[in-house]
């Protein structure tokens, strides 16, 4: 195991209210990212992480919000959740450098929002 | 900007037999890496293989090769004697400059 785990798995929230996922990781690693999928687009990414306090965004980042103020942990914020958001987010960890290393998942946080 | 194309419609292969999934890419930048994960019905998402832009050789592991073919920009998954247990959805991606970036995936289904 890459030593990765998210919380919660799964949530159901109403539309308006905020949601804040959380990417623990005890590996150490310097890179963190999120990720949302959904049928038809593939694993999108949504913001990552370069170091604690160090982030960017993805393709997808409207609406989201990130932090990193240790290196284990990395939060998703949905400020007010709408429909749109009702995804599978992935945590991802590692990498090497700027294009090596693999990458390790967690189990994915079902996210609906009614 | 970088950006994965995964065309194929969803798959087929008789079990044993060799299938390639199809991935091209694009990027302007001379380094970046090239990832194949596999993505069971179960959901977790799992390595499979490697390739660095600047790697001479085809990265192989186990049954898996990668055909890289650089001026081409593709990055074709070979599976070799293909088991039911390669059913899945299969993602092709590429890391440039920390991002990972991920093209819509592939649905192959083996035949017993």
């Amino acid at each position: 195991d890459a030593g990765i785990t998210q919380s919660p798995r799964h949530k159901v929230t109403e539309t308006g209210t905020p949601v804040t996922l959380r990417c623990h990781q005890t590996e150490n690693h310097r890179y963190m990212y999120w990720y949302r999928q959904d049928p038809g687009h593939g694993l999108r990414l949504i913001h990552y992480s370069y170091g604690v306090k160090d982030t960017d965004k993805g393709e997808v980042s409207d609406g989201y919000s990130v932090s990193r103020s240790k290196t284990e942990d990395f939060l998703l914020t949905l400020e007010s959740a709408t429909s749109s958001q009702t995804s599978v987010y992935f945590c991802a960890i590692g990498g090497q450098g700027n294009y090596g290393g693999e990458l390790f998942f967690g189990e994915g946080s079902r996210l609906t929002v009614l | 900007a970088q950006k994965i194309t995964q065309t194929q419609p969803g798959m087929f292969v008789q079990e044993k037999e060799a299938v390639t999934l199809d991935c091209t890419y694009d990027t302007s930048d001379q380094s970046y890496g090239l990832f194949w994960y596999k993505q069971p019905s179960s959901g977790e998402m799992i390595f499979l293989i490697y390739q660095g832009s600047y790697d001479e050789q085809n990265a192989t592991e186990g049954r898996y090769s990668l055909n890289f073919q650089k001026a081409r920009k593709s990055a074709n998954l070979v599976i070799s004697a293909s088991q039911l247990g390669d059913s899945a959805m299969y993602f092709c991606a590429m890391r440039v400059i920390f991002r990972l970036t991920f093209g819509k995936g592939i649905t192959l289904s083996v035949r017993p």
